[in-house]
């Protein structure tokens, strides 16, 4: 069965600090991989998200994620990160030609001023 | 643009009685309509998907039913609370089907069941 693993639950860095966050999935064939943010009592925003083609993707504020088949994981990272992208991120899994989604645990990111 | 609005804001309800929780899209016509629901500090999980008017299917039995009226709104509902229906609950749109759309969300609604 399909499914997706945020090992980390929270992570701490300061501001300035680089940033991954990890994703793991699990599904049969590719699927399509999306990373949303959401901030405290709000619903979800896209940062980024891959299909096929390139293994990194861009996103906005300055995120980016590498898609890797042979380790089933599609990794978030941030070269620099400011307080404000303090928030919980979700990894999400969709299925080709379904309307399925399944999202990971999610991990809380805290960065320190 | 497109507007993605729910209601209530939030929700205080007793055990065993009725909810209705709405989502109404605008400024896109036939959209892919989801619910989700949140539990405090938990994972997202998909309950109903919609793709056209009259037509839902099911994800996950949680003893909530949803329906789509009208093609910009989807509504989320149970005769009997529960207390593990407690949580937030989030209602997104997609312009198109196949999985690979993006989905956009609405502010959600907090629901406590005591």
């Amino acid at each position: 069965a399909q499914s997706v693993t945020q090992p980390d639950a929270r992570v701490t860095v300061s501001e300035g600090a680089s940033l991954q966050l990890r994703c793991k999935y699990s599904y049969s064939a590719t699927p399509y991989l999306f990373w949303y943010v959401q901030y405290p009592r709000q619903g979800l925003q896209l940062l980024l998200k891959y299909y096929s083609g390139d293994p990194v993707v861009q996103g906005v504020n300055s995120f980016e994620a590498e898609f890797s088949k042979s380790n089933s994981s599609f990794h978030l990272q941030k070269a620099s990160v400011h307080w404000s992208d303090s928030a919980v991120y979700f990894c999400a899994l969709s299925m080709p030609n379904t309307n399925k989604v399944v999202f990971g645990t999610g991990t809380r990111l805290q960065v320190l001023p | 643009a497109q507007t993605i609005h729910q209601w209530p804001v939030a929700e205080i309800k007793a055990v065993g009685s009725p909810l209705s929780l709405g989502c109404t899209i605008k400024g896109k016509s036939s959209p892919n309509l989801y619910w989700y629901w949140q539990a405090t500090g938990g994972t997202l999980q998909q309950l109903f998907y919609s793709i056209t008017v009259g037509q839902v299917e099911s994800v996950v039995q949680l003893n909530l039913s949803a329906s789509r009226p009208k093609d910009d709104q989807f509504i989320l509902s149970t005769e009997k609370l529960l207390l593990s229906h407690s949580g937030f609950y989030l209602c997104a749109w997609s312009p198109g089907t196949g999985g690979d759309a993006e989905q956009f969300f609405g502010p959600g609604t907090r629901l406590t069941v005591l």
